[in-house]
């Protein structure tokens, strides 16, 4: 079946606009997280939804940063006034809900680059 | 801070020599571990997991890796390597407590191997 699907897989910006990352996630996943994967720096936890649970949004760097999740599917990214440090590979992955925690799978990613 | 370490961001090997990558943590009470990889140019996959029972645990292309509790350490291990294990290789922790958590992933070791 259909895995994680990611879109725009790049994004180049100029620094102070708006931008936009969508996920979908795996048909029947009700868990979504968003990471950050710069060089040098690893994974970075962004947010995490979790079925109809308020979302863990305690890894978002900045109030710059926000996340929703429609219908407990597709899931955005925006990223307000970007900045040349928030040039990276934003990852979605989404997972079954399950207390022991079925893998993630993971999306191909949006390489953003603020210029 | 509550943390996932791994030790070596970059290790390089030659061929059938042993592997063994580091992973510490700093949560206390019940763990689920993880190793994922990631090849070039593909997204991150699941190597092996631990939930519970028997600390050493197989996962895919030969990969092991052993929890030892009083150590907080959860290190992969491969006796001898290939060429295509060359990789960046994260260890990713959901520390539990109650309801669902969110996963925490290392800072990544990238794994180059030469034939």
């Amino acid at each position: 079946g259909a895995g994680v699907s990611q879109s725009p897989s790049n994004k180049v910006t100029e620094k102070g606009k708006d931008v936009e990352l969508r996920c979908d996630p795996i048909s029947g996943h009700t868990a979504l997280y968003w990471y950050r994967q710069s060089l040098g720096q690893g994974l970075e936890f962004l947010i995490y939804f979790q079925g109809n649970s308020a979302p863990d949004k305690s890894g978002l760097p900045s109030d710059r940063f926000s996340a929703e999740r429609t219908g407990g599917s597709v899931s955005t990214l925006t990223i307000q006034r970007t900045q040349q440090e928030d040039s990276a590979v934003y990852l979605c992955a989404s997972s079954h809900e399950d207390r022991n925690h079925s893998p993630l799978h993971f999306g191909n990613g949006t390489r953003l680059t603020v210029t | 801070a509550q943390s996932v370490s791994q030790h070596n961001h970059h290790v390089i090997l030659s061929e059938a020599a042993s592997l063994e990558l580091g992973c510490n943590y700093s949560y206390g009470g019940t763990v689920n571990l993880f190793w994922y990889v990631q090849y070039p140019g593909q997204h991150l996959q699941l190597l092996l997991k631990y939930f519970s029972g028997d600390p050493l645990v197989k996962g895919i292309k030969g990969f092991e890796a052993e929890f030892i509790k009083s150590k907080f350490s959860f290190n992969l291990r491969k006796p001898s390597v290939q060429w295509s294990d060359t990789a960046e290789y994260f260890c990713a922790v959901i520390p539990l407590s109650g309801g669902y958590n969110k996963l925490i992933f290392g800072a990544g070791t990238r794994l180059a191997v030469h034939p």
